[in-house]
């Protein structure tokens, strides 16, 4: 079946611009995450939805960061006024239950973000 | 910050076992043992988990210690596809859903 698609799969924009990353989860899937992973580090956690609810923000690196999830299906990371230390490959997740489960989070492709 | 250690990398021969060693001293009763992998461009795959028994689906074999503080991820055939970096992970099974990835294991398959 379909996995977790995230676009666009490249963005390059220029210091000061705001981007949107794009993230369509696993069909039905209640849990949605958001991660970012620098050039050769491991993913690191951002943010946490389920459903519409954002549960967790406390990986948001500052207040340029923002996400949604306003139907509880597709989710937009919003970075506004982008600044070098942005560029990393944003990774988005989900899993089919809430909270309190084993459910394993399956991952999309990412988005690579190059800021100029 | 991560609660597991691995090593940096590990080089394994095609069509042998691949075994990665993941050391989680610190573990508690409620955390499962999660393995991810990331193969080059591509987002972390999941593997596999365990709480406290020994586990195998058709990826991998995981073998988890009496006393949990270790456990061994094992590629019972590794093709060159299995070349990627390996991430152990423990997890609570109640509470925080976010994943803390460490470093990994970087294995490379050599023909």
């Amino acid at each position: 079946g379909a996995g977790v698609s995230q676009s666009p799969r490249y963005k390059v924009a220029k210091r000061g611009q705001d981007v949107a990353l794009r993230c369509d989860p696993i069909s039905g899937h209640v849990s949605l995450f958001w991660y970012q992973q620098a050039l050769g580090q491991g993913p690191e956690f951002l943010t946490y939805f389920q459903n519409e609810a954002q549960l967790d923000k406390s990986g948001l690196p500052s207040d340029r960061f923002f996400a949604e999830r306003p139907e509880g299906s597709v989710s937009t990371l919003k970075i506004q006024r982008t600044q070098q230390e942005d560029s990393a490959v944003y990774l988005c997740a989900s899993s089919r239950t809430r909270m309190n489960s084993n459910q394993p989070q399956h991952f999309g492709d990412g988005t690579r973000l190059s800021i100029l | 910050d991560a609660k597991t250690t691995q090593p940096p990398s590990m080089d394994c021969a095609e069509g042998r076992a691949a075994n990665l060693p993941c050391n989680h001293s610190t573990i508690s009763g409620n955390e499962y043992v999660y393995w991810y992998r990331q193969i080059h461009s591509q987002g972390p795959q999941y593997i596999i988990h365990g709480l406290k028994n020994n586990e195998t689906n058709e990826m991998a074999s995981l073998i988890i210690t009496e006393d949990r503080k270790s456990s061994t991820l094992i590629l019972p055939h590794a093709t060159l596809r299995d070349t990627a970096v390996y991430y152990c992970i423990v997890r609570l099974i109640q509470g925080a859903q976010k994943l803390v990835f460490g470093q990994g294991t970087r294995l490379t398959i050599n023909p």
